[in-house]
């Protein structure tokens, strides 16, 4: 199994839906980063959070700590919101400490469809 | 500073040639990461550079792999003897401290053919 879960895999919608995708990871985690990666391979950070609920936009996230669960969702989605999104959760080593090290999840194919 | 850059954006090798990627991090970031995709995955991490320290090397990174930061500004990651299953996506990213954002670069795609 791995650390960090995706679903789903894949999503497609309609333009102006409301678009959930989840993460769920298995580690002790000191912070979670939603991620979008858009054809040709760059990657955008979209949000960093450790607790509670971040908003930007169309755009909010929100985590769980205790549940290890996490959720980015878009209102009102648009065809340019087309991309791949990934969770990626930064652990702690042993120890206490945290360097940065980011673990992956394996991306939500997204397409939306005006 | 207009971000992360990374160099060449593309590269096409054969098998058992040796390859060299550069990654020009935001100038005043002091962390440096190393990650390597494949097509259809998320992200993997290689390896993680403290200034001119590099301080972790996940075990994806062979002997064949070697990863310099020489003065704690640009880092090059060179694949030796390279094998087609070395083809992937490789992404430099960089942070201002240890708990804060990652920003990345576009990536060198890799294809050893």
């Amino acid at each position: 199994k791995n650390e960090v879960e995706q679903s789903p895999q894949n999503l497609t919608a309609q333009e102006g839906e409301f678009i959930t995708i989840n993460c769920s990871y298995s580690v002790g985690i000191s912070a979670l980063h939603w991620l979008q990666q858009h054809p040709g391979g760059g990657i955008v950070s979209l949000f960093m959070l450790s607790s509670g609920k971040k908003k930007h936009g169309r755009l909010i996230a929100t985590i769980n700590i205790q549940e290890k669960h996490s959720s980015l969702h878009i209102t009102a989605s648009h065809p340019r919101d087309s991309a791949v999104y990934i969770c990626a959760v930064r652990s702690y080593l042993t120890g206490g400490t945290s360097y940065g090290k980011l673990t992956f999840g394996q991306g939500t194919i997204l397409t939306v469809h005006p | 500073d207009t971000g992360v850059s990374q160099n060449p954006r593309h590269k096409i090798t054969k098998r058992g040639q040796n390859v060299t990627f550069r990654c020009d991090p935001i100038s005043e970031h002091n962390r440096l990461y190393w990650y390597r995709q494949t097509l259809g995955q998320g992200p993997e991490f290689l390896t993680y550079f403290q200034n001119e320290a590099q301080l972790e090397k996940s075990r994806l990174l062979s002997d064949r792999f070697s990863a310099e930061r020489p003065k704690g500004s640009f880092s090059t990651l060179e694949i030796q003897r390279t094998e087609q299953g070395d083809s992937a996506m490789y992404l430099c990213a960089s942070s201002l401290e240890t708990g804060g954002e990652q920003y990345f670069g576009p990536g060198t795609r890799l294809t050893v053919t």
